[in-house]
């Protein structure tokens, strides 16, 4: 199946600091999607990227869906303790099923306050 | 958004037994999903759970160890069945409205067995 590698596996910052983290494939995806998952709860969606160079922002957290259509970084401006979690993005590879989501295996924030 | 109530959160069970979980959704939703996440690890997904027919299972997954049903648009129901301490993980439904949505979760069942 499709493979999503995603990186770095962790990050310990300081509050305040800003963060990127990326996800990379050897295959085209078509969507891209940022989840938040906290401890005892399902992953929250942040953002949703459908268009190959497109650039989205929801507050502090911005995401991009790469040109090549393989890769997407997300980043966090001037984090927050509130921001620790695991982040994992999302796809849905070209020529798969509009529901067929491949996960990453996802980033663990740490913010120092 | 939709609000995705799972049941139940969490549950210690008995090596042998079966579990079912629900999941419901507050409005009418296209397709409902299951997933499990093993300790520290990604998600997974199981089946996509088909309303008024067989669930599709993703390989490794089976209808007789993880049988699901969806008798109608805000309901899924996942058994856990035979459970053995492998199978100690979190078990997420996940709901889509249509086909250029993305999907959004419930807050999982933490299932640990003995």
């Amino acid at each position: 199946g499709q493979q999503l590698n995603q990186s770095p596996q962790s990050m310990f910052i300081q509050e305040g600091e800003d963060v990127s983290m990326n996800c990379t494939s050897s295959s085209i995806f078509n969507t891209w999607l940022w989840y938040k998952q906290e401890p005892g709860e399902g992953p929250v969606l942040l953002i949703a990227l459908y268009k190959a160079g497109e650039l989205t922002s929801n507050g502090r957290l911005t995401a991009q869906f790469g040109i090549t259509r393989k890769d997407s970084f997300l980043n966090i401006s001037a984090s927050i303790p509130s921001d620790v979690g695991i982040y994992f993005c999302a796809g849905v590879a070209s020529g798969a099923g509009s529901y067929q989501l491949t996960f990453g295996k996802g980033t663990k924030l740490s913010v120092i306050p | 958004s939709a609000v995705i109530s799972q049941k139940p959160s969490r549950d210690i069970c008995q090596r042998g037994t079966s579990l079912t979980i629900q999941c419901q959704v507050d409005s009418q939703v296209t397709m409902m999903f299951w997933y499990r996440q093993q300790p520290g690890q990604s998600l997974t997904l199981i089946a996509t759970a088909n309303q008024g027919s067989e669930a599709t299972y993703e390989s490794g997954f089976v209808i007789d160890k993880f049988p699901i049903s969806r008798p109608n648009l805000t309901f899924s129901t996942l058994t856990v069945s035979n459970m053995s301490p492998e199978d100690s993980s979190i078990y997420l439904c996940s709901v889509q409205q249509g086909s250029n949505q993305p999907q959004h979760f419930g807050d999982g069942t933490r299932l640990s067995i003995l």
